[in-house]
């Protein structure tokens, strides 16, 4: 079956670069792209971008912007997601979701990997 | 831009019928068929129910439906069951390549 494992949980201080990787298994990785969510504590989802694996195009929110770097490994079937320059309000837990068709259709999610900035 | 508009909070019995509601503009919701909903119990991944506004993913129970008049999409919940108690949230394909999310709505069975 279908699997998204993602990289254990990261404590950053203001300033840094955190990567979280999103192992996949279960299905051909470049036929689906990969979309990025995060979730601050008690509040709502939030997307932060897509990347189709099969050529690298990728997506992002606009207040991403410069931060943020999207990549795929099709030899591991591995999707990497860096943000940089964080900031307190980057605290949130991050989630890779392969989509079913188009980037809204999530059907496939990590189990979330929770990033800490504090100093 | 805003997130989608989605109500608070939402209750119903079980057995019965609720609808949760995702107001956007015509530039997102209304300008596209590209409105899914996803549901997440609390400390866990959200699940796909619903995408381009009334397609169940495999697995998904039929109970769920989604429908979109306008700049509003709809999700549907019939014969309520004290499982579906969760958060929902509303996204919509919002043009230039994003996509945005709803504010989310915490259903609760009575």
């Amino acid at each position: 079956q279908v699997q998204m494992v993602q990289s254990g949980a990261e404590v950053k201080t203001p300033g840094a670069s955190v990567k979280v990787s999103c192992r996949t298994s279960g299905y051909t990785f470049n036929r689906y792209g990969i979309t990025w969510v995060r979730q601050a504590p008690g509040q709502g989802l939030e997307w932060m971008g897509w990347i189709s694996p099969s050529n690298a195009n990728t997506h992002h929110a606009q207040k991403f912007q410069g931060r943020l770097t999207m990549t795929t490994d099709t030899s591991t079937s591995t999707a990497n997601m860096e943000l940089r320059s964080l900031r307190s309000d980057d605290t949130a837990v991050y989630y890779c979701a392969r989509d079913l068709s188009i980037p809204g259709s999530s059907i496939n999610w990590g189990q979330g990997t929770l990033v800490t900035v504090s100093s | 831009q805003s997130a989608l508009t989605q109500p608070p909070s939402a209750s119903g019995s079980p057995g019965q019928s609720v609808t949760i509601s995702c107001t956007g503009t015509s530039s997102d919701v209304g300008g596209y068929n590209y409105v899914s909903w996803f549901q997440q119990h609390p400390g866990k991944a959200p699940k796909l129910m619903i995408y381009e506004v009334s397609k169940r993913p495999s697995g998904v129970p039929d109970r769920f439906s989604g429908s979109k008049s306008g700049n509003t999409a709809s999700l549907s919940v019939s014969g309520l069951q004290a499982e579906d108690e969760a958060d929902y949230y509303c996204s919509s394909y919002a043009g230039n390549n994003n996509w945005m999310f709803g504010g989310g709505t915490k259903l609760t069975v009575l």
